[in-house]
């Protein structure tokens, strides 16, 4: 079957870095997305990796080892709006995203 | 960027009513649309493709004959709960695909807040 893995539920305080583990498991593999979803409301979009490596995005990057079937994604100078739940997906071999459950960040001051 | 508009963004009806929520690509075409649908504290699933012309594609345990979905052109898709009961309420959300950008992002609506009374 096919499968994502993610934490439930990370805190960490603000102005300091977190990384967001996400391991997978799919029938193929068409690249990995990174979402952001504040509570109530829809998703939106940080970051696709679909070759090996770091892509840095500003306070946020996002690295993938396809070999392992691993990515994270880090989040640096963390701020209390980046309080949301982090949303992985990968792209199986028919282009079909296969969604983690989240991980809640909970942000303290 | 790439917007998805989707309306309305919240529902309050009787139970019994059907409900109509509508998904528009407003500045690229989407062969492909997807719904999906998020219970509180839970991760998001999804219901079905809406494929243009032809009939959606639904998720195993998702019933076709409840989530009517029409894909009548390249830009709006419609999801219509039939006969809705105060267990389909929950969040409703539609994606869009850029039409022959399959390993691009999935752009969001706004998602619908429908509550079945």
């Amino acid at each position: 079957g096919q499968n994502i893995d993610q934490p439930t539920e990370m805190t960490a305080t603000e102005g300091a870095i977190v990384q967001i583990n996400c391991t997978y498991q799919t029938s193929g593999f068409n690249g990995l997305f990174w979402y952001q979803q504040h509570a109530g409301e829809a998703p939106t979009f940080l970051s696709y990796n679909v070759l090996d490596g770091l892509e840095e995005k500003g306070r946020f990057s996002s690295f993938l080892s396809r070999s392992k079937g691993y990515s994270y994604l880090l989040l640096k100078e963390l701020q209390m709006k980046d309080s949301a739940s982090y949303l992985c997906a990968v792209m199986d071999s028919n282009y079909q995203l296969i969604w983690g459950a989240g991980t809640k960040l909970i942000i303290k001051p | 960027g790439a917007v998805v508009s989707q309306h309305p963004s919240r529902v309050i009806c009787k139970s019994g009513t059907s409900v109509k929520i509508e998904c528009r690509s407003l500045d690229f075409q989407a062969t492909t649309m997807f719904w999906y649908r998020q219970f509180p504290k839970q991760s998001l699933m999804l219901m079905a493709t809406s494929n243009e012309g032809s009939k959606a594609t639904y998720e195993q345990g998702v019933e076709k004959d409840k989530f009517l979905i029409n894909h009548a052109s390249l830009t709006l898709s419609t999801l219509t709960v039939t006969s809705a009961h105060p267990e389909d309420s929950s969040f409703y959300i539609c994606s869009a695909r850029d039409t022959g950008k399959e390993n691009q992002p999935q752009h969001f609506g706004d998602g619908t807040r429908l509550s079945i009374l």
